[in-house]
């Protein structure tokens, strides 16, 4: 199975600072059909997940142009340029490339 | 508005079943691959099982094989869980979602406990 692997686990952030987590895949997941289904999820406290990036770096309808993400392979980033109050929850990468589908550890994103 | 209804979960002893259903709207069900996940109390995510359009390829993951069953209705525009030989370590909310390469919608979930 491929392994994500998030850091940090914990991130205390600083409102209007920016953000950062990563997520490494133990395999590349660059998938047959040429795309790589690398996506973001976040979810808030008592909240279903949702959806802000997928195939990398396309950002859902509706995500603010705050939330960005790079990476190409194995190694994926998901940036917040500037914290708000409502970016707190827990964060994880999910790969949509090989079967079983893994998702990272999540991310916990709080306030100092 | 895409909308997924999760629904079926309860309080059940081990070794018994229960069957999820998820109710979608405001998209065309049958043009999409359809994906139940779950979240342990306290835990984070975990993919259970995707189902491709037409019902015709399913996946599960490793902990599941043999005991759980996804499935279709594209006329009744509804995805399942038939979960059976229930264990303890099943306790989670089961979220259903949009997709299987990527996972665009989320239900609301529903609670399954396996307890005696």
């Amino acid at each position: 199975d491929v392994v994500m692997t998030q850091s940090p686990l914990s991130l205390p952030v600083t409102l209007g600072q920016p953000a950062s987590i990563s997520c490494r895949s133990s395999q590349s997941l660059v998938h047959s059909d040429g795309n790589t289904h690398l996506s973001w999820f976040q979810q808030r406290p008592g909240q279903s997940p949702r959806r802000l990036i997928y195939k990398v770096s396309n950002r859902d309808s509706g995500v603010p142009d705050r939330f960005s993400g790079s990476g190409s392979g194995a190694d994926f980033t998901l940036k917040i340029s500037r914290v708000e109050a409502d970016d707190v929850g827990v964060y994880y990468c999910m790969q949509g490339t090989h079967w079983p589908r893994t998702f990272g550890q999540g991310t916990k994103v709080e306030f100092k | 508005e895409v909308q997924l209804v999760d629904s079926g979960g309860g309080l059940v002893q081990p070794g018994g079943s229960l069957r999820l259903s998820c109710a979608a709207s405001g998209f065309t069900f049958s043009g999409f691959g359809m994906t139940w996940v779950r979240q342990a109390p306290g835990r984070g995510l975990e993919w259970v099982a995707s189902i491709d359009r037409d019902g015709s390829e399913k996946n599960y993951v490793d902990s599941v094989k043999g005991r759980f069953t996804i499935s279709r209705d594209n006329a009744k525009n509804s995805l399942y869980l038939q979960m059976n030989s229930l264990r303890a370590e099943d306790t989670a909310l089961y979220y259903c979602a949009r997709g299987t390469n990527s996972l665009g919608d989320w239900g609301q979930g529903t609670l399954v406990t396996v307890s005696s």
